[in-house]
């Protein structure tokens, strides 16, 4: 069976640097074809991708936010972390990390942790 | 960058047939992609590679795509299939993924 969970602060200052874990099972990061993105959706509005990592560790960042966002892996124990600096009020949202199969679709998603910043 | 356009609600009557658009340029030549989210949950794939269905989706779904629009097709609509629709894609011409605004599903 194949789950991802996210975990990290539910809440957060303006200007302050986010950090979320995506812990996953039932896969490995190190699969070819295989790889693990991050997906935020604003409170009632619609998805936004964020960044990708493959298996061979290479990365793909959304260009609006690519000068704040780092995304990192820890194929040993099944994680990935996303960091994103200068966190504003717009950025409140959920965050979601899911599955990405050749780089195409998100085949599995996690749960979602809630963000909230505060000015 | 690519933009995905979706109606933001579509309403349809239990046992009718819903059908949801995405229209993008030329979007026939790319593979779209489609989730389901229900009110607190994540999203679940119902569509990938326009036609596919992931195992556990009823056949009551289906995807078709050409031209400029993509349609995610619901057909004997159920209570239980009202929800958020989201399409995506991969923008070759950039590398990024896109989704579309998403529609909101009711049933009557």
């Amino acid at each position: 069976q194949i789950t991802l969970k996210e975990s990290g602060p539910t809440l957060v200052k303006s200007t302050q640097t986010l950090t979320l874990t995506c812990t996953f099972s039932g896969f490995s990061l190190t699969s070819t074809g295989v790889g693990v993105a991050w997906i935020r959706q604003p409170p009632g509005k619609a998805l936004e991708w964020l960044a990708l990592i493959y298996w061979d560790d290479s990365k793909l960042y959304s260009p609006s936010l690519k000068s704040r966002l780092t995304f990192t892996r820890d194929t040993s124990k099944n994680e990935v972390v996303l960091t994103m600096t200068n966190m504003d009020p717009v950025d409140t949202a959920t965050y979601y990390c899911a599955r990405i199969i050749a780089g195409v679709y998100f085949d599995t998603w996690g749960q979602g942790t809630l963000v909230s910043v505060s000015s | 960058s690519y933009v995905l356009t979706q109606p933001p609600s579509v309403s349809v009557a239990p046992a009718k047939t819903a059908r949801i658009t995405c229209g993008g340029d030329n979007i026939g030549s790319k593979s779209v992609h489609w989730y389901r989210q229900k009110p607190g949950q994540a999203p679940v794939l119902v569509i990938y590679y326009d036609t596919e269905r992931p195992s556990g989706i009823p056949e009551r779904f289906s995807g078709s795509n050409s031209g400029t629009t993509a349609t995610l097709t619901i057909s004997s609509v159920e209570a239980g299939d009202e929800a958020d629709y989201y399409c995506q894609v991969w923008d070759r011409s950039d590398n990024h993924r896109v989704f579309g605004g998403g529609t909101k599903l009711t049933v009557l």
